[in-house]
């Protein structure tokens, strides 16, 4: 698989309920990105982690990193129905400034 | 909270013809970039700016494409003979890497569909 895979492709939650997704890379990377992108918008940056974290909040959000595994996991608690979107996480490798994306999780939070 | 702009939203242009993206990047950002994303399919690097040059480039950034920032404001985006395979929704983005670990801002996005 390509550089940065999520899994799963889809989820679907109701409002209230947390969501869990996952993302894979192959290679070294200098830190990892989480965005959101709602349809037909832009990509909204969430949260960044660095290679030597392993763990990181904001506000709902809960990111971690396993650079022994090459994954990192994106857990939105308390999801409301805002939050349906899809999610992307994308890596920067040690040199240059490109970022990877991998293909995103589609999120549907039921009200 | 400071945006990155894009225009056109929405581009159709005929297969052949050139056509110049327009962006503008976070006034205090340094380094500028664009994707593009074919419908159904992942977000794919393009280009890197940096200091009035390209620093990094893709295999999709071939001789049909070019960069300018020919102000202190804009950074464009130009295809000069446009291919049907060239539609997609084109993403600018800006960030400020006179700091490690710094996000990329993306803009909206320009479709653009070629006839």
């Amino acid at each position: 698989s390509q550089q940065g895979e999520e899994d799963p492709q889809a989820l679907s939650i109701q409002e209230g309920e947390n969501a869990t997704m996952n993302c894979s890379y192959k290679t070294s990377i200098n830190n990892l990105q989480w965005y959101r992108q709602n349809s037909g918008r832009g990509l909204v940056h969430l949260i960044l982690i660095r290679s030597n974290e392993r763990e990181k909040h904001s506000g709902r959000l809960r990111v971690t990193l396993d650079t022994s595994k090459k994954s990192s996991s994106l857990l939105i608690t308390a999801s409301r129905a805002a939050d349906t979107a899809s999610y992307f996480c994308a890596t920067l490798k040690a040199a240059g400034n490109k970022l990877t994306f991998g293909g995103g999780t589609r999120v549907l939070v039921k009200p | 909270e400071p945006e990155v702009t894009q225009t056109p939203s929405h581009q159709v242009t005929q297969m052949g013809q050139e056509v110049i993206l327009r962006c503008v990047p976070i006034s205090n950002h340094l380094y500028f970039y664009w994707y593009r994303q074919i419908l159904g399919q992942k977000v794919e690097f393009l280009v890197s700016f940096y200091n009035n040059e390209i620093s990094e480039k893709s295999e999709i950034f071939d001789d049909q494409f070019s960069v300018e920032r020919p102000d202190g404001s804009n950074f464009t985006l130009k295809i000069r003979s446009t291919k049907l395979e060239d539609s997609a929704m084109y993403f600018c983005a800006s960030s400020d890497r006179g700091r490690d670990y710094q996000p990329q801002h993306f803009g909206d996005g320009t479709r653009l569909s070629i006839l």
